[in-house]
């Protein structure tokens, strides 16, 4: 079946300007995990759905950083007014459940952010 | 908080040849995943192998196997036989049993793989 998906593929911006990176999970999986992968700062957890809500979003850097999951499914993480060090790869992952149960996430191929 | 270290930051091996890639954690849990993950140039993360911290034996995936040490807090990955496909970043991750769903990642090794 399709794997998760993420769109853009690549997106540059201007410092300042909003940008919307958008998650399509494989169908069926409930949770939803955002990560940023920069050179600095590795792999970084940033927010963790289980349907709709979002019990653990203690990794979003700031209040530029929201996300939200809409009918269980595509999830959309936006950052407002960007700054150059929010230039990364932005990873979505999806596993069937999160309920402290345990599941592989699998992972989409990334949106790489380049802030100028 | 969890950490998990990986202090290779690159690795080479020729092809056909074995290569150990090692990790080390830190956690006072006592269940537990871990996980590795290959992350080759075209940025997509795949599952190489993981391993439940209750169970004992070793985790293998074909040319693919750990070394749990719960002990000692050790869980390194050997490929054995390499391939030129074998080249990539290998990630390192912990995911608590219960409680947040996070996967705490190591810096990562990259892999070469020499004809």
């Amino acid at each position: 079946g399709a794997g998760v998906s993420q769109s853009p593929s690549n997106k540059v911006t201007e410092k300042g300007k909003d940008v919307e990176l958008r998650c399509d999970p494989i169908s069926g999986h409930t949770a939803l995990y955002w990560y940023r992968q920069s050179l600095g700062q590795g792999l970084e957890f940033l927010i963790y759905f289980q349907g709709n809500s979002a019990p653990d979003k203690s990794g979003l850097p700031s209040d530029r950083f929201s996300a939200e999951r809409t009918g269980g499914s595509v999830s959309t993480l936006t950052i407002q007014r960007t700054q150059q060090e929010d230039s990364a790869v932005y990873l979505c992952a999806s596993s069937l459940v999160g309920t402290g149960g345990y599941e592989t996430q699998y992972f989409g191929p990334g949106t790489r952010l380049l802030v100028l | 908080a969890q950490t998990v270290t990986q202090s290779q930051p690159e690795m080479s091996v020729q092809e056909a040849e074995t290569v150990t890639l090692s990790c080390t954690y830190d956690t006072s849990e006592s269940d537990y995943y871990l996980f590795w993950y290959k992350q080759p140039p075209s940025r997509q993360m795949i599952l190489v192998i993981r391993q439940e911290a209750y169970k004992q034996q070793n985790a293998t995936e074909n040319r693919f196997s750990v070394n749990f040490q719960k002990a000692a807090k050790s869980f390194s990955l050997k490929i054995s036989d390499s391939q030129l496909g074998d080249a990539a970043m290998y990630f390192c991750a912990y995911l608590s049993q219960g409680g947040s769903e996070k996967l705490v990642f190591g810096k990562g090794t990259k892999l070469t793989v020499n004809p």
